[in-house]
């Protein structure tokens, strides 16, 4: 199993829809969830951080976790044609084991 | 300017080269890292470091070394440069917890011909 796991998409949506991006993890001891978007060819950019179950809102995105079902979400509300990306799920496990795991992505790209 | 900044961002070299990848930052941050990034394979960790004096290989660092010379530098080597080490190479940074993710220089394209 991987240790983080996202659909690599592409994610099609209208401009002016929601965008669900989702994420699941194996490792229960996990503790800090990242959500960081990449422009082709770009570095990854950090756009959202969530330690605790709920959600975390930050403008038109919000992160949603899960820490009993392993998931982790990122909605952007209102997508727009610059929105269109990749979008790239992190976990930190903590501690004397610290480790920061990346999934592979997922491309969405918001048709004006 | 960039807190963390990678030199060169683009580069071309031949099979069996050396060659040396920097990295320096000003966020003041302790852990400092390399990935490469390939179509497909997402980021993979190569090299981390926690401070000065404790380095650590990740998921694919043969072939591959690094030095960490000052708080603020770590350097990647490729010793004898091959074509598949061909990808997209990117430096980051966090702070001693770790806990608000990582901070990625502007990236380093590498070609091996």
């Amino acid at each position: 199993q991987k240790e983080v796991e996202q659909n690599s998409g592409p994610l099609s949506v209208p401009e002016g829809a929601i965008a669900s991006l989702n994420c699941t993890y194996s490792d229960r001891g996990s503790q800090s969830f990242f959500w960081y978007r990449q422009y082709s060819g770009k570095s990854p950019e950090l756009i959202m951080s969530i330690y605790s179950n709920g959600d975390q809102e930050d403008g038109r995105f919000t992160a949603q976790l899960n820490k009993a079902s392993q998931y982790v979400s990122l909605l952007i509300r209102d997508s727009q044609p610059s929105d269109s990306a990749t979008y790239l799920c992190a976990v930190i496990r903590g501690g004397s084991n610290y480790k920061l795991t990346f999934g592979k992505g997922t491309l969405l790209t918001v048709n004006p | 300017d960039a807190d963390v900044t990678q030199t060169p961002r683009n580069r071309i070299t031949k099979t069996g080269k050396r060659i040396m990848l920097e990295c320096s930052q000003t966020k003041g941050h302790d852990r400092m890292y390399w990935y490469r990034q390939d179509p497909g394979l997402g980021l993979r960790l190569i090299y981390y470091s926690f401070d000065v004096k404790d380095i650590n290989k990740g998921e694919i660092s043969d072939g591959y070394s690094v030095s960490r010379q000052a708080q603020a530098k770590f350097s990647l080597s490729l010793e004898s440069a091959i074509p598949n080490q061909t990808a997209l190479y990117f430096c980051a940074t966090s702070d001693l917890g770790g806990w608000d993710g990582a901070f990625f220089g502007q990236g380093t394209r590498l070609t091996v011909v």
